[in-house]
């Protein structure tokens, strides 16, 4: 079945260091989606990528979506405490409409 | 709108007992799943829905867990017998028409499920 793989795990950074967690999946993905989950909390949208190539901005955050729509990635320029959680890709490949998730990252930010 | 309600927040139970958890999608929303949440295996799907039918269960660990979805703004999980390596987060999520491309989901606040 589709797989999806994140790296790292973890990451610990000081404040105002940038942090990028990376996306790769098995199979070929129809499009790719991006999830924040403070701690304690729910998973919470961020953007969905649909094109080869595709690059989105918000404010701080880049996304990525590679030419091969098999992998992504995500960066954050100058870290806040606020960028706290475990950020989740997810997959959806072909006409499956199941989301497979990755593991997830978990971004500590040292102030 | 209210999001996706999950009930209970939090159940603690021993293990061969039953427990339902319980899910009220956003109104409108095609789609439903249930994923769970553990430190080991991360968010997995168990078992979504459209339009109230179960579309795929493959991801439901075994008998002991089933789901139903009798109408448009109710679905439920259940374990019987429960077991301490049911303990996890449950989420409950919810998403529009699958051919619209701005198809997030929206998760419920999810049930801490304790088994002792």
């Amino acid at each position: 079945g589709q797989q999806v793989m994140q790296i790292p795990q973890y990451q610990h950074v000081q404040e105002g260091e940038d942090f990028t967690t990376y996306c790769n999946s098995s199979t070929t993905l129809s499009n790719i989606q991006w999830y924040k989950q403070r701690p304690g909390g729910h998973p919470v949208f961020l953007i969905q990528l649909v094109k080869s190539g595709e690059v989105k901005k918000q404010k701080r955050l880049t996304f990525q979506f590679g030419e091969a729509k098999k992998n992504s990635s995500l960066h954050i320029t100058a870290t806040q405490t606020t960028d706290v959680g475990t950020y989740f890709c997810a997959g959806r490949g072909g006409s499956n409409y199941k989301l497979t998730f990755g593991k997830g990252t978990l971004l500590t930010v040292n102030p | 709108d209210a999001g996706v309600i999950q009930s209970p927040r939090h159940e603690v139970t021993e293990m061969g007992q039953e427990v339902t958890l319980r899910c009220k999608p956003i109104s409108g929303h095609d789609y439903l799943f249930w994923y769970r949440q553990t430190m080991m295996r991360g968010l997995e799907l168990l078992i979504y829905f459209n339009n109230n039918v179960p579309i795929d269960d493959s991801g439901m660990p075994e008998d002991r867990f089933s789901a139903k979805m009798p109408n448009a703004s109710f679905s439920t999980l259940k374990i019987q017998p429960s077991e301490p390596r049911d303990s996890a987060v449950y989420f409950c999520a919810s998403s529009p028409d699958r051919f619209s491309y701005n198809s997030p989901l929206h998760f419920g606040n999810g049930t801490r499920l304790t088994v002792t």
